[in-house]
């Protein structure tokens, strides 16, 4: 069975400094990554995600993650942020089988700070 | 414009009542899905179906049913059988062939 861990479930950031937030997964076949992010009280929004090819992905407003096989991560990067990225993100991951069921992580709750 | 509602965006319960979250799509995706989000806790998979007429239950199902009688819609009951019911229910959709999802935005449900 898939699982994703994220490893952090607040970081708070300055403006305009870079963030990184940690996602491992387990799972035993070949998988499709995403990072969704969620505003206050509204659905979720999808950032970017991995299906295959260059391991490392680019997404919405400026944010990149980078799929390692090897080490089953996809930390989710942004060199700068701005107050409109506090929010929620989550991490997830789906083995392309048994209806393409997304599993999620627990979230990590961004708070950027001026 | 195409996309996911749900309604209501905000529904209160009381403890023993029967009530159902509504979600309706103009996507024409053949897959849907409830999730159910409690804070800390990510999105928990409650019911999912892929074509009209079949639903799987998913990771969660107790205490909840669902109906898939036509493509556009996708209603949840909660159930007097589940015992804690307070949570955020989110509604998505996913195409044929495409890995990801697409979510409606929400109904927040709350027993008094």
């Amino acid at each position: 069975a898939q699982s994703v861990t994220q490893l952090d479930s607040q970081v708070p950031v300055f403006e305009e400094a870079p963030v990184e937030l940690r996602c491992n997964y387990s799972s035993s076949v070949s998988v499709y990554l995403f990072w969704y992010v969620q505003y206050p009280n509204q659905g979720l929004q999808l950032l970017l995600k991995y299906l295959s090819g260059s391991t490392l992905v680019k997404g919405i407003n400026g944010f990149e993650a980078e799929f390692n096989k090897s080490q089953t991560s996809f930390h989710l990067r942004k060199p700068s942020v701005h107050i409109s990225d506090t929010a929620e993100y989550f991490c997830a991951v789906s083995e392309g089988t048994a209806g393409n069921k997304l599993t999620f992580g627990g979230g990590t709750r961004v708070l950027v700070k001026p | 414009d195409g996309g996911i509602t749900q309604s209501p965006k905000y529904l209160f319960r009381k403890e023993g009542q029967n009530v159902t979250l509504s979600c309706e799509q103009n996507l024409n995706h053949d897959a849907m899905y409830w999730y159910r989000q409690d804070p800390g806790q990510g999105l928990r998979l409650i019911y999912y179906s892929q074509i009209v007429n079949d639903f799987q239950k998913g990771d969660i199902a107790e205490g909840y049913s669902v109906s898939r009688e036509k493509k556009e819609s996708f209603p949840l009951t909660v159930t007097s059988a589940q015992k804690n019911p307070t949570a955020f229910y989110l509604c998505a959709t996913r195409d044929v062939g495409a890995s990801g999802y697409t979510f409606g935005s929400g109904t927040r449900l709350t027993v008094v």
